[in-house]
């Protein structure tokens, strides 16, 4: 079974604000939740990480329902630049505990003018 | 600091032709990873290393083999190169697990086998 489910791509205009949800029903009590960009011909890139509640960083904000089944990367007023692909994943950084890395599909953002 | 560098960028290689791609990284992780990416596809795990002379199958091991005889080091190695085998190769190393810590990624190698 896949440990994240997200939506294939998302569509959004310059300004707006983009919420892109990640559903993690299986997720363990220790689990975090990580996503990751990544631009065409580039390796991926560490946006934001978090385990409840809300983290707000400079790029974007993660926001984590107290069920923490789902997850959702916000990312505020848009641009052109931040067209890419945009993955979650939930683990718990312990390898002993037999973590497994899946990436899955991510969400192809396309940002237009 | 470099980070995360990979050699080569670009490689072609025919049918039956054998190659290792290398990763480097500077940041003394001990965990590293081979991802391969497929157009339209997202990252799958091919194998990885939790420490110095360590290795472990990932999701798609098949055709692959890995070392890992230096810490900075993690070497992927194809022994009978196949067209299925045409992808972008991207490593990456993390200071624990990558599954709940952030993974450092270089910048991929494109190889082309026909």
């Amino acid at each position: 079974l896949a440990k994240t489910t997200q939506p294939i791509s998302m569509d959004s205009y310059e300004g707006q604000e983009v919420n892109i949800t990640c559903s993690h029903n299986n997720i363990a009590t220790n689990d975090y939740i990580t996503w990751y960009q990544q631009f065409p011909s580039q390796g991926p890139r560490f946006i934001i990480q978090g385990y409840k509640t809300k983290v707000t960083n400079e790029v974007a904000s993660l926001f984590i329902p107290a069920d923490r089944k789902s997850s959702t990367l916000s990312l505020p007023r848009v641009s052109l630049s931040d067209t890419a692909v945009y993955y979650c994943l939930v683990g718990d950084g312990d390898y002993n505990q037999g973590g497994k890395l899946i990436f899955g599909q991510g969400t192809e953002l396309s940002v237009k003018p | 600091n470099a980070g995360v560098t990979q050699t080569p960028k670009f490689r072609v290689l025919k049918t039956g032709q054998s190659m290792t791609l290398l990763c480097a990284q500077d940041m003394n992780h001990e965990y590293m990873y081979w991802y391969r990416q497929d157009p339209g596809m997202g990252l799958r795990l091919i194998h990885y290393s939790v420490g110095e002379g360590t290795t472990a199958k990932g999701e798609v091991p098949d055709g692959y083999n890995v070392s890992r005889l230096k810490k900075q080091n993690f070497l992927l190695g194809l022994e009978s190169a196949a067209p299925s085998q045409t992808s972008v190769y991207f490593c990456a190393s993390s200071g624990g697990f990558g599954d709940g810590n952030e993974q450092f990624f270089g910048p991929g190698t494109r190889l082309t086998v026909l």
